[in-house]
């Protein structure tokens, strides 16, 4: 059975520190890997996939990702981070040609000016 | 290009009350179609899906049910709501063996 581990489910960061937010994952199969962000009483908006091939991964609004099979992780990074990202993510696991998403708990992510 | 739809974005019940849940998709065909649950706090709960027609797969046992009627169609129901019903609830569909979800905007549900 797949699962997903959000660690931490408050991240606080500076405007214009680091961004990073952990992910670890179980499965059995290759998996296929999302980061998906939620704004409060919104829908979530995919901001990245892993299927296969490179393994660093570039999302929208500057947002990337790796995915470490030896450490089974797919941790969410930015460089730099802007107020209007706060919001709250989630990582999310696939099996290739499966039926199911499983999310993690989501990591609610404040930025302080 | 696709659009998914669900409604009412907001919804109070009462206990014992029923409940019915839209979504509805556009410009695909054969999607599979999926119910989550966030509860406050708490991450996505995947409460059904579909591959079809008339199929719904339950993930989890509560006093909700699915059904597809159509195609691009799918219904969450409660035939008598309690407090814990209480939570987010967002559809999404993907293609048949595809890769990422597409969600719909979510309905937030109170039982008082």
């Amino acid at each position: 059975a797949q699962s997903v581990t959000q660690l931490g489910s408050h991240v606080s960061v500076s405007e214009g520190a680091l961004v990073l937010l952990r992910c670890n994952y179980s499965s059995s199969v290759p998996p296929y890997l999302f980061w998906y962000v939620q704004y409060p009483n919104q829908g979530l908006q995919l901001l990245l996939k892993y299927t296969t091939g490179a393994t660093l991964v570039k999302g929208i609004n500057g947002f990337e990702a790796e995915f470490k099979k030896s450490e089974t992780s797919f941790h969410l990074t930015k460089p730099s981070a802007h107020m209007s990202d706060a919001a709250e993510y989630f990582c999310a696991v696939s099996e290739a040609g499966g039926f199911k998403t499983i999310f993690g708990a989501g990591t609610r992510l404040f930025v302080k000016a | 290009s696709q659009t998914i739809h669900q409604w009412p974005a907001t919804l109070v019940q009462p206990v014992g009350s029923p409940l019915s849940l839209e979504c509805t998709v556009e410009g695909t065909s054969n999607p599979n179609l999926y119910w989550y649950r966030q509860a406050a706090g708490r991450g996505l709960q995947l409460l059904f899906y579909s591959v079809g027609i008339g199929q719904i797969s339950s993930e989890v046992p509560q006093n909700l049910s699915a059904s597809r009627p159509q195609d691009r169609q799918f219904i969450l129901s409660s035939k008598k709501l309690l407090l814990s019903d209480s939570g987010f609830y967002l559809c999404a569909w993907s293609v048949t063996g595809g890769v990422e979800a597409f969600f719909g905007q979510g309905t937030r549900l109170t039982v008082v």
